[in-house]
């Protein structure tokens, strides 16, 4: 079963407005990371934040993390055309067997 | 440059026929693992390794098979017994508890 959920599936946006992704997982994590997939290519990995930690920034990257809620978000602020691409969350267990689990991710389309 | 590298970046594969994929990683990294990804859906995983000769069966193992002899190597074959292999394959390898570093994926295509 799918440990993390992104949601929307789909997110089509003008470029220059922000673009929020949003992370639902089921159960207890060490951390939370997001990654970028642009189309036909590898995952890129944009940003790790721990349990412990409640917002994370990089560039124009948002993200926060409520565990009492079981939920992150990723915020792109003032998105660009070279924005367009999957975002997905991952999760790392801190419970028994393999770990890490991937959501369907959220596609954005940004808009010139 | 330290990264990860798969290839061939599109393999065909005939029926009944198994293929290797490679993936080198020079990242020093312990894990390393392949993921299976169908069009527009996310990532399933199919073997992980954490360490030199010792390698685990992930959601979606049936038909493939790996082997972990170096560090820096985790080739996948998928086997005549996986019925539907079409897809793109990604590699990621990763230090212990953060995040991973992928390749640029194979695509696979049986024709």
């Amino acid at each position: 079963s799918q440990q993390g959920e992104e949601d929307p599936q789909a997110l089509s946006i003008q470029e220059g407005e922000n673009a929020t992704m949003n992370c639902s997982y089921k159960t207890s994590i060490n951390n939370l990371q997001w990654y970028r997939q642009n189309s036909g290519r590898g995952l890129v990995h944009l940003i790790l934040i721990r349990s412990n930690e409640r917002e994370k920034h990089s560039g124009r990257l948002r993200v926060t993390l409520d565990t009492s809620k079981k939920s992150s978000s990723l915020l792109i602020t003032a998105s660009r055309a070279a924005d367009t691409a999957s975002y997905f969350c991952a999760t790392d267990r801190n419970t028994g067997g393999f770990k890490t689990i991937f959501g369907a991710g959220t596609r954005l389309f940004v808009k010139a | 440059d330290g990264g990860i590298t798969q290839s061939p970046k599109y393999l065909f594969r005939k029926e009944g026929q198994n293929v290797t994929l490679s993936c080198e990683q020079n990242l020093n990294h312990d894990a390393m693992y392949w993921y299976r990804q169908d069009p527009g859906q996310g990532l399933r995983l199919i073997y992980y390794s954490q360490i030199v000769n010792d390698f685990q069966k992930g959601d979606i193992a049936e038909g493939y098979s790996v082997s972990r002899e170096k560090k820096e190597s985790f080739p996948l074959t998928v086997t005549s017994a996986q019925k539907n292999p079409t897809a793109f394959y990604l590699c990621a390898s990763s230090p212990r508890g953060d995040g991973y570093t992928f390749g640029s994926g194979t695509r696979l295509t049986v024709v």
